[in-house]
């Protein structure tokens, strides 16, 4: 079955800095890679997701890169603020109905 | 659409006792997930409905974990009986077609198991 990594699991950037959050999936069938944002105490909710069919998303200061020949995707956070502080989950989904999440990046930008 | 609706959102009971928690999706959905997170193994999918039908509970980690859903606009997860290391945040969350859509997670259920 598919298997998600996520590196690193816990992330500090300084205000204004940038920050990166990668994963590597294991099914080379898996098609549809979102992110998930959970802020302390509240649910996960997608801030942005890519299809197998491009290589590179952007919305305002967040991106997302994937690699199909190396089954890698990352996201990307420019200028970061106070606010962007939170748990960063990665996730690939097969088109099975079944997504499968990494373990979560801590991030914690330094005002 | 008030969004996902979980109940209760906190529980607390006492070891060996049965713990339902509630789950409606979002209206029109058809696929519903019921995922556990806990800050060891962070998030898990446990169980999967497409058009209330279960599509794979290979997550479910032991035969005292059941879950139904009779309807459309319904789900359970039922411990039966409960042990401390059951507790943890449990989440469930609905998507339109389920595969390649994004999915909208509910509050969550705390459960405590003392």
């Amino acid at each position: 079955g598919e298997n998600v990594e996520q590196h690193p699991s816990t992330l500090s950037v300084q205000e204004g800095d940038s920050a990166v959050i990668k994963c590597t999936y294991s099914d080379s069938a898996s098609n549809y890679f979102p992110w998930y944002k959970q802020e302390l105490g509240k649910r996960p909710q997608l801030i942005i997701d890519i299809r197998s069919n491009v290589g590179e998303k952007k919305d305002q200061r967040i991106a997302v890169t994937l690699n199909k020949t190396a089954k890698h995707f990352s996201l990307h956070i420019t200028e970061t603020q106070p606010e962007d502080s939170a748990v960063y989950f990665c996730a690939a989904d097969t088109g099975g109905f079944k997504t499968i999440f990494g373990a979560g990046t801590r991030l914690f930008v330094k005002a | 659409d008030a969004g996902v609706i979980q109940s209760p959102r906190h529980e607390v009971t006492e070891m060996g006792q049965e713990v339902t928690l509630r789950c409606k999706p979002i209206s029109g959905h058809n696929s519903l997930f019921w995922y556990r997170q806990t800050m060891m193994r962070g998030l898990e999918l446990l169980i999967y409905f497409n058009n209330n039908v279960p599509i794979d509970d290979s997550g479910m980690p032991e035969d005292r974990f059941s879950a139904k859903m009779p309807n459309a606009s319904f789900s359970t997860l039922k411990i039966q009986p409960s042990e401390p290391r059951d507790s943890a945040v449990y989440f469930c969350a609905s998507s339109l077609e389920g595969a390649n859509t994004e999915a909208f997670f509910g509050q969550g259920t705390r459960l405590t198991v003392v």
